[in-house]
Parts: structure tokens; sequence; C-alpha cells
């Protein structure tokens, strides 16, 4: 199947400092990319959807401001968590999907744990 | 909410048993997938079943799907204790932005060798 990357895979940083996680499809081109959370033990909550070259729709209760979006390519989007704390400490996990073609696939990133002291 | 439910939130078998996880949803969807995540890796997708078709198989998965009861299972065949880890069931809805997932809260199953 199709491959998606991020990077990071574990971050630690200071409260108040930003982190970027960058999150690609190597073998494919990705219209859309989802932006999921997951806390232990609980289920992937989307938090943004990423169209390229558009702004991001973010769901109920993320705020834009906190996490920026950006997808400037087919095959890349990065989300930055702003001014970190340590709520903010979860797994993130990306999820590209070309929406242009018949695949109803959805192709998930190996996650990145971010951990804020 | 749109979100799926999963039952059992566990579950627990001896290897070459069969495990059945069950996942029931609320509203109108286009299709459903099944995944598999295991601790703290990123999701696996497994098989997905459209809103039309009522049963698929892959290897030793099969899925059902029920439209009418709004619900789908997972059957996992002479199970091994490789398939430990979490498996969710994601349903695409009408009507909703394209390729958007609502995800269950997820089965944890544990294969003892």
């Amino acid at each position: 199947g199709a491959v998606v990357s991020q990077h990071p895979s574990r971050v630690i940083c200071k409260s108040g400092t930003s982190v970027k996680i960058e999150c690609r499809s190597l073998d494919f081109q990705a219209t859309t990319m989802f932006w999921y959370r997951q806390f232990p033990k609980q289920s992937l909550m989307l938090m943004a959807t990423s169209n390229e070259g558009s702004k991001a729709t973010y769901e109920q209760g993320v705020e834009k401001d906190k996490f920026l979006i950006n997808h400037a390519s087919l095959t890349l989007s990065t989300l930055t968590v702003t001014s970190a704390h340590p709520e903010d400490s979860s797994f993130y996990i990306c999820s590209a999907r070309d929406l242009r073609g018949a695949r109803e696939t959805q192709y998930f990133g190996p996650g990145t744990r971010l951990l804020v002291l | 909410s749109q979100q799926g439910e999963e039952d059992p939130q566990a579950l627990s078998i001896q290897e070459g048993e069969n495990a059945t996880m069950n996942c029931s949803y609320k509203t109108s969807i286009n299709n459903l997938q099944w995944y598999r995540q295991n601790s703290g890796r990123g999701l696996v997708h497994l098989i997905l079943i459209r809103s039309n078709e009522r049963e698929k198989h892959s290897g030793r998965l099969r899925v059902t799907l029920d439209t009418s009861k709004k619900s789908s299972s997972l059957l996992i065949t002479a199970s091994r204790a490789a398939d430990t880890a979490s498996y969710f069931c994601a349903t695409e809805t009408r009507g909703s932005t394209l390729g958007r997932l609502y995800f269950g809260r997820g089965t944890q199953l544990t294969v003892w060798p």
C-alpha cells in the first residue's frame, strides 16, 4: 500500500516552545491530509482537514491559531503546535488521501508522540 | 455524535481461536473501514466495505455490514499472537466532507500464545 511518513516520530520540548510536525505522502499525491490527535487508550479525534493550496478546515473546539496547518504541496502537510503546553502532550497522526481518484483508501502515518514538559 | 462504537472494548483469546468485534454507527454511510493499531504506532488499513456490500473477505479477515442495523463486524479467524492490537472501525458518512472518517473507540484484542 501507499506510504505516509511523519517526522519527527517523537519530540520532547519545554512549555512555550513551538513544534512542527511533517506529514509526507511518499508515493502518491495527496490532495487532502487529515490531522488527528489520540490520547492514551482512546480513539482518534480529527483536528483538521487540510487541502492542498487552501486553508485548513478545523473541527469544533480546535484552535486554528494554536495548531497551524500548512499544505503547500501535494506531498507535504505540516502541523505546528504553537506555544505548546503540557496539555498538548499527545499522539498526533496524519492521514493522506488522493480525492481525485476512485480509491477510497486513506493512508495513515506512523504518528508523532509529543511530550511537553 | 456520529462516532462509531466498538464492542467489546477488550477481548482476550487464545491463539487459534476466532475473534469477533462489532461496530455500530448512527448515520448513513458511504463506506465503513476497519483499521488496526499496534501500541504507540500508526493505523494500518485492513479492509473497506461499501454501503452496498454485505460481506468482504481478505485473508483471515471477514467483514460484514448490515446497513439496516447500522452495524458491522470484523472476524479474525485462527488468531495469532501477532494479531494483538487495537482495532478501530471508521465510517465515511454521507453528506460529510469527502474522506472524513469518524472513528469508534476501538477494541483491544489480546491473543495469548
